[in-house]
């Protein structure tokens, strides 16, 4: 597609339910990354992609979520048991490789809006 | 591991004055990415600027130039003219080459910029 698309765009669910966060890369690109972002805050890091390297899950913030990537492209960032404090925005971006000739920069979803009550 | 922090949580400049947002970083890579992002009310990021760490000149893109110091690792955003529309909050990010940490991108903590007409 054109652009990085996510869906849904606004998710609200019950306290303890699962959700799966959707992210639909930029085709060709290798690198795709997970952010959240709280109200008003910075973009806390979640978990990169990279190729067929390991996903770099260092910012997941408790077993309760988990993301993978299906043959290189589409993305599922999925919380279980979902709690209030889990309530943010989810970003997803996705990007190519420095040095393969084309931009270096990531290129954003315009998030979803996970509410939790 | 690498860390950018923006000192700034806060900035406010008149319509068609000047402003500078700071940013530090703190990495032991040679060789990285800086970017520059904005994001408005509507929650796109948007890239306003990127800088690769090999060049040592500065970059700029109309209205938008950085003060890069390698040394200082200090990477500064100057908006010259300012306009309504630049509003929003700005993010400083970093970017690891693929060889180090394949291309991981961390983001600083966001300066919200207020324009005054």
């Amino acid at each position: 597609g054109a652009g990085v698309s996510q869906s849904p765009s606004n998710k609200v669910t019950e306290k303890g339910k699962d959700v799966e966060l959707r992210c639909d890369p930029i085709s060709g690109h290798t690198a795709l990354y997970w952010y959240r972002q709280s109200l008003g805050q910075g973009l806390e890091f979640l978990i990169y992609f990279q190729g067929n390297s390991a996903p770099d899950k260092s910012g997941l913030p408790s077993d309760r979520f988990s993301a993978e990537r299906t043959g290189g492209s589409v993305s599922t960032l999925t919380i279980q048991r979902t709690q209030q404090e889990d309530s943010a925005v989810y970003l997803c971006a996705s990007s190519s490789l420095p040095g393969q000739g084309r931009d270096t920069e990531a290129f954003f979803g315009q998030g979803t809006r996970l509410t939790v009550v | 591991a690498q860390t950018v922090t923006q000192s700034q949580p806060e900035m406010s400049v008149q319509e068609a004055e000047t402003v500078t947002l700071s940013c530090t970083y703190d990495t032991s890579e040679s060789d990285y990415y800086l970017f520059w992002y904005k994001q408005p009310p509507s929650r796109q990021m948007i890239l306003v600027i990127r800088q690769e760490a090999y060049k040592q000149q500065n970059a700029t893109e109309n209205r938008f130039s950085v003060n890069f110091q390698k040394a200082a690792k200090s990477f500064s955003l100057k908006i010259s003219d300012s306009q309504l529309g630049d509003a929003a909050m700005y993010f400083c990010a970093y970017r690891s080459t693929p060889w180090n940490q394949g291309g991981k991108l961390i983001f600083g903590q966001g300066t919200e910029l207020s324009v005054k007409p």
